[in-house]
């Protein structure tokens, strides 16, 4: 079975600054896509970032973007000039499209705090 | 263009009570999911339809939970009888055509069994 490791449970950084987020699988799997996802207080779940397996070009999405490392199965997510509204958990997710099959395995999250 | 649309957003029932929580997926999405979120457990797939179908229900906890999609714009999940450990916040996603695998989250709902 895929799993997803977040490592660093908590993290913070000053607003403006850059911070990059940890996230490891597991897989003998070679298609694949992984995500990074985003719970504010509001507790709303928000896709930030896809990144396809089969793609070797790093994902971007303005100040988001990942550093996939297919090899190492690792997938960190940074976030350049950090801002307030950042401050949330962050989850790493994986999806094997195995037949089909759109199931989602997240890991425990990072609690990112964004300090003025 | 509305997201996901779950109800209520909070519930607070007595242990032995039905529980119905209700999903309105984003138009024209496929796909419909349900999850679970704890401390303990994290983020967990119960459920999820493909074109109103039911195509994986291995995260469904035991028999008191139940789920369906009688059409393409509605969903339910129950839980009868509720128990404390059931107490959660249950979320809603949708998706859409087959090959995107971005899922779209409702705001959840906060499930309270005392």
């Amino acid at each position: 079975a895929q799993t997803v490791t977040q490592s660093q449970p908590e993290m913070s950084v000053q607003e403006a600054e850059t911070v990059t987020l940890s996230c490891t699988y597991d897989t003998s799997e070679n298609n694949y896509y992984l995500f990074w996802y985003k719970q504010p207080p509001s507790r709303q779940m928000i896709l930030v970032i896809r990144q396809e397996a089969y793609k070797q070009q790093n994902a971007t999405e303005n100040r988001f973007s990942v550093n996939f490392q297919k090899a190492a199965k690792s997938f960190s997510l940074k976030i350049s000039d950090s801002q307030l509204g950042d401050t949330a958990m962050y989850f790493c997710a994986f999806l094997w499209p195995q037949g089909g099959s759109e199931k989602l395995v997240f890991g425990k999250g990072t609690k990112l705090t964004v300090n003025p | 263009d509305a997201g996901v649309i779950q109800s209520p957003r909070h519930e607070v029932t007595e242990m032995g009570q039905e529980v119905t929580l209700r999903c309105k997926p984003i138009s024209g999405h496929n796909s419909l999911f349900w999850y679970r979120q704890t401390m303990m457990r994290g983020l967990e797939l119960l459920i999820y339809f493909n074109n109103n179908v039911p195509i994986d229900d291995s995260g469904m906890p035991e028999d008191r939970f139940s789920a369906k999609m009688p059409n393409a714009s509605f969903s339910t999940l129950k839980i009868q009888p509720s128990e404390p450990r059931d107490s959660a916040v249950y979320f809603c996603a949708s998706s859409p055509l087959r090959g995107t695998y971005e899922q779209y989250f409702g705001p959840g709902t906060r499930l309270t069994v005392t």
